[in-house]
């Protein structure tokens, strides 16, 4: 039982360049989100989604992308990376659930990226 | 707008004492409150999970508690070890944004031998 696999760990990336952060889950879990989480703080939200093709905008959107085309999978894409996108990203999966019937966030393990 | 405080920021205990750790929130409307262990360097953990109409759970050494009219929770941890030591985050689930949590900036605790 994986839960949620976030690919890289690690990565470093020139500043204007791009790349896509994986996120896979495998426990059937209709919800998925991107934190980003910097030094001292705590997360903030990204993106998130409620369902396949349903995605929609958090806290600090700007300079990100998502798509959600399975169930399984949230990709996170970074366009023009720039140094204040060097942070530590989670990503997170949760069911749908009532007030008193809710089963909490599941998360990732990260990706560190360092942009210079 | 929701916020989540967590004081104090950071917290040095000799090992075997007693703690706790707290957490405030603004908006009393919510549904759930989710404790998370996170170690150097790690993911986040689940530690506890409160439903709406609870108060507190418990889990071996854990205790957490939640007051929605005052706006608090706790964490309280018995007879801490060295392996307690992490940043502890409280996290609330809002009644009007569906599943999405915030987060508080988290407790660093460090247990000392």
């Amino acid at each position: 039982n994986a839960g949620v696999t976030q690919t890289p760990k690690f990565r470093i990336l020139k500043i204007g360049q791009s790349m896509t952060l994986q996120c896979a889950q495998d426990m059937n879990h209709n919800y998925m989100y991107w934190y980003r989480q910097d030094p001292g703080m705590g997360l903030k939200l990204i993106y998130y989604s409620v369902g396949a093709g349903i995605t929609d905008k958090g806290e600090v959107p700007n300079g990100y992308n998502v798509s959600r085309s399975t169930t399984e999978d949230f990709p996170l894409r970074l366009e023009l990376a720039a140094p204040s996108q060097t942070s530590v990203y989670f990503c997170a999966s949760s069911l749908t659930g009532t007030a008193n019937l809710w089963y909490g966030y599941t998360f990732g393990s990260g990706t560190r990226l360092t942009v210079v | 707008k929701q916020e989540v405080t967590q004081i104090p920021a950071a917290l040095s205990v000799p090992e075997g004492e007693n703690l706790v750790l707290n957490c405030s929130f603004t908006d009393s409307a919510i549904y759930n409150l989710q404790w998370f262990r996170q170690d150097p360097g790690k993911g986040l953990t689940s530690l506890l999970l409160i439903q709406s109409s609870q108060r507190e759970q418990t889990s071996g050494r854990l205790n957490a508690s939640l007051d929605k009219s005052s706006g608090r929770s706790t964490l309280y941890i018995a007879a801490s070890q060295p392996g307690d030591s992490a940043t502890y985050l409280c996290a609330v689930r809002r009644e009007t944004s569906g599943s999405r949590l915030t987060f508080g900036e988290g407790t660093q605790l460090t247990v000392n031998p």
